[in-house]
C-alpha cells in the first residue's frame, strides 16, 4: 500500500484564488509528522509546513495552511490568494518511526500551475 | 546559515562508467538522506545515515551503488557501473533528527547516462 497518496497529478488555478492540494497517508504509528514541500523548476525542495500527529490545531504558515483530518488520514495543503510564483511541484511527505529510526516518505506530487 | 551543498549540479557520463556525488549537510545535522528522484516522481529514499552509521539502506541497489559518510559529516554516493536507467536527480537532505524537524534539501545532482 502507498504510504502517501496524492491523487491530483496536475492542477490549473487562476491567480489570487485559493487552491487545495490533496494528500492522504497510511501509517499504523501513533506518532508521525506530515510535511509539504514545494519544488520549483530549479529543483530545490523547499519546506512549506509541518503538522504533528498530536497537534490539536491545524498548522498555518503565512498563506499556507494544512487541513489535518486525522480520522480520515488526510493532510491537504491550502494555499490562499495564489500567486504566479506558486507554480511548482508540491509534495506531501510523512515521517514515521521512533526517534533515531525515522522514515521520511514522499508522495508522487501535484504540479500546480497558476494562470494569470 | 549555509544550506545543504551538493556537487556537481549536473553530470553526463557514458553507461558502464563510474560516477560519484558529494554532499555537505548543514552543520550539526546528524541525519543525512540520499534520495533518488525520477522525472515527474517524488523522491525515493536510497539510504539514511545517523551520524556515520547507515541505519536504513534497504532501498540501495548494493550491486552497483555504494555510499559513505566519513566522520559523520560529508557523504559520497557512488554508482559503478552506471546504467541508462540511473538517469535521475540525486537529492541529499539533512536534519537534526528530532520528530518535528524538517529535512533541508540540497539542489540535487542531475545525472544523465548516455
Amino acid at each position: 500500500a502507498q504510504k502517501i497518496t496524492q491523487t491530483q497529478p496536475g492542477m490549473f488555478v487562476q491567480e489570487k484564488e485559493a487552491v487545495t492540494l490533496d494528500c492522504t497517508y497510511d501509517t499504523s504509528d501513533p506518532s508521525y509528522g506530515l510535511f509539504w514541500y514545494k519544488q520549483p523548476s530549479s529543483g530545490e525542495m523547499i519546506f512549506l509546513i509541518y503538522q504533528g500527529s498530536y497537534d490539536q490545531q491545524n498548522a498555518t504558515e503565512g498563506r499556507y495552511s494544512l487541513n489535518f483530518q486525522k480520522a480520515r488520514k488526510s493532510a491537504n495543503l491550502v494555499i490562499s490568494a495564489s500567486q504566479l510564483g506558486d507554480s511548482a511541484m508540491y509534495f506531501c511527505a510523512m515521517r514515521e518511526g521512533d526517534f533515531g529510526n525515522e522514515k521520511l516518505t514522499f508522495g508522487t506530487g501535484t504540479r500546480l500551475t497558476i494562470i494569470p | 546559515e549555509a544550506g545543504v551543498v551538493q556537487s556537481p549540479r549536473y553530470k553526463i557520463i557514458e553507461k558502464k562508467q563510474p560516477v560519484a556525488f558529494w554532499c555537505n549537510p548543514i552543520s550539526g545535522h546528524n541525519t543525512l538522506y540520499w534520495y533518488l528522484q525520477n522525472l515527474g516522481q517524488g523522491p525515493e529514499l536510497l539510504i539514511r545515515y545517523e551520524n556515520e552509521e547507515a541505519v536504513d539502506d534497504s532501498q540501495l541497489p548494493k550491486d552497483r551503488f555504494s555510499a559513505e559518510r566519513l566522520k559523520g559529516v560529508d557523504s559520497t554516493l557512488k554508482i559503478q557501473p552506471a546504467e541508462l536507467g540511473d538517469s535521475a536527480v540525486y537529492l541529499c537532505a539533512s536534519s537534526l533528527g528530532t520528530d518535528r524537524d524538517r529535512a533541508f534539501f540540497g539542489q540535487g545532482t542531475r545525472l544523465t547516462v548516455v
